[in-house]
């Protein structure tokens, strides 16, 4: 089975604070995903990876960056965290295929809470 | 971009029932429609999937049926168990660029 690990489950920053949320997958996936899962909103896709030291822009990739610096781990990076970047963080992972983000394998999540 | 309604935003069944639930998409061009569950303290998991050259797809006690000229689709479970409590996230998608519905939790009563 595919397994995705989010390095944390539950975290508590301060506005202001840089905040690293750390993925790492074991089934040799090509492409890696951030979500943010908010109430009422589903699922929005912050940034994504095809490839080692490669990212791209999703949805609302604002006040956010990410790192791969080895196809396994995929960071989400809050430069300056704000109260409004609160949520729930998903981490995901698929097979290089056709369409990247068919059949996803997803972390159990990090409840961010941000001060 | 595309849009995707999911109703109702909460079901409860009592258990044996089934329960549906609706999704709608607004770009006729989307191909790819998944349908994932997301248990308490987990990460959502695709249950089933179904593309837009198929009108309904079965699978044990899930269902999921497409109408592609009204532009929505439908996730059916029978048979409820209490078990099938979650939240349920529909999707579509055209080339990789998916969306999600905003989710519906399903409670099983037993």
């Amino acid at each position: 089975d595919v397994k995705v690990t989010q390095s944390s489950r539950y975290l508590v920053k301060r506005t202001g604070e840089k905040v690293f949320l750390e993925c790492v997958q074991d089934m040799d996936h090509e492409n890696m995903f951030w979500y943010r899962q908010d109430p009422g909103l589903g699922l929005r896709l912050i940034y994504f990876s095809y490839d080692v030291k490669m990212k791209e822009k999703g949805d609302i990739p604002e006040g956010y960056s990410v790192s791969r610096e080895k196809k396994e781990r995929f960071s989400l990076i809050l430069e300056s965290a704000s109260t409004n970047q609160t949520s729930m963080y998903l981490c995901a992972s698929s097979l290089l295929g056709v369409v990247a983000n068919e059949k996803l394998f997803f972390g159990s999540g990090t409840q961010l809470s941000v001060l | 971009g595309e849009n995707v309604e999911q109703h109702p935003s909460t079901l409860s069944v009592q258990e044996g029932d089934s329960a549906v639930i609706k999704c709608t998409y607004s770009d006729s061009a989307s191909n790819y429609f998944p349908w994932y569950k997301q248990e308490l303290g987990k990460g959502p998991q695709l249950i089933i999937d179904i593309r837009s050259n198929v009108g309904e797809k079965k699978d044990q006690r899930i269902a999921v049926t497409l109408n592609k000229t009204a532009k929505h689709f439908s996730l059916h479970i029978t048979e409820t168990q209490p078990e099938d409590s979650a939240v349920y996230f529909c999707a579509a998608s055209k080339k990789g660029d998916m969306r999600f519905g905003a989710g519906t939790r399903l409670t099983v009563k037993p």
